[in-house]
C-alpha cells in the first residue's frame, strides 16, 4: 500500500510569485483534502476534493485554488504569494467508502515566501 | 467559528511519568473527534472517537470523549522519549470531511 505523497519537499518563493504543489493520494482513496499549517498552530483546512470538484472550502481567498485528477492526486497553486503564506502546506487523502473518517497525511511542503 | 481549544500549550515530562492532554472544543454537531501525533511533519492517526464515556485504548495510550462537557483527554502511562511530539485534536465536522485542529500540545519527554 503505498502512503501518500507530496512535492517538493520544501520551496522559497518571493512575495507576488505562484506557486503549484502536488499530492498523491493513498491507494484507492479518492478524497483530498488540503490544510495550510502555519508554525506553532494547527492545520487548517483550506479545500477538498471529490471526483475532480471541489467539495468544501475553508475561509481561504480565492487566490487559493486547486485541482484533481482522475487517478485522484490532486495540486495545490497559489497565485500573488505574500509572506503569511510562508507555512507547512498537508494533504491528506482519505475514502468516502470507508466512512472517510480517517484522514491519512503526507509529510507536506515547507514554503517560505521572502 | 469553530473552536478547539488543546491545553497544555506544552509540557516537559520526564520519562515513566503520565501524562494527561486535554481538548476541549464549543461545537456539538461534529461526527467524531480525532486524536493525531506530529512528530516532524505528517500527522499521524492515533484515535478516533464518536461516542461518549467510551474508552479508546491502544498501548500506553488511551482517550475517551465527554460530549455532555465538551472535551476530550489523551492519556500516555509510562512515557518513552519516542513520545515526545505535538499532539493533536481535531472534529470531523457533520457536513463533507472537513476536520477542525486545535492549536496542539507540546509534549517533550526527557530522559
Amino acid at each position: 500500500e503505498t502512503g501518500v505523497t507530496q512535492s517538493p519537499t520544501h520551496l522559497i518563493k518571493t512575495r507576488g510569485q505562484q506557486v503549484t504543489l502536488r499530492c498523491s493520494s493513498q491507494s484507492g482513496h479518492n478524497t483530498v483534502s488540503w490544510y495550510q499549517q502555519a508554525l506553532g498552530q494547527g492545520p487548517q483546512f483550506i479545500f477538498q476534493y471529490y471526483r475532480e470538484e471541489e467539495n468544501g472550502r475553508g475561509n481561504f481567498p480565492p487566490r487559493f485554488s486547486g485541482l484533481q485528477f482522475p487517478n485522484y492526486s490532486s495540486e495545490l497553486n497559489v497565485n500573488a504569494l505574500e509572506l503569511d503564506d510562508s507555512a507547512l502546506y498537508l494533504c491528506a487523502s482519505s475514502s468516502r467508502l470507508a466512512g472517510g473518517h480517517e484522514q491519512f497525511f503526507g509529510p507536506g511542503t515547507r514554503l517560505t515566501v521572502l | 467559528e469553530d473552536k478547539v481549544v488543546q491545553s497544555p500549550l506544552s509540557l516537559v515530562v520526564h520519562e515513566g511519568d503520565t501524562v494527561t492532554l486535554n481538548c476541549s472544543y464549543e461545537v456539538t454537531n461534529f461526527r467524531s473527534l480525532l486524536w493525531y501525533k506530529q512528530e516532524k511533519k505528517a500527522p499521524t492517526f492515533l484515535f478516533m472517537l464518536t461516542s461518549s464515556g467510551i474508552e479508546k485504548k491502544s498501548g500506553r495510550l488511551s482517550s475517551i470523549l465527554d460530549k455532555k462537557e465538551l472535551f476530550s483527554i489523551l492519556n500516555i502511562t509510562a512515557t518513552q522519549t519516542g513520545d515526545s511530539a505535538v499532539y493533536l485534536c481535531a472534529l470531523r465536522m457533520e457536513y463533507g470531511n472537513k476536520l477542525v485542529f486545535g492549536a496542539g500540545t507540546i509534549l517533550r519527554v526527557k530522559s
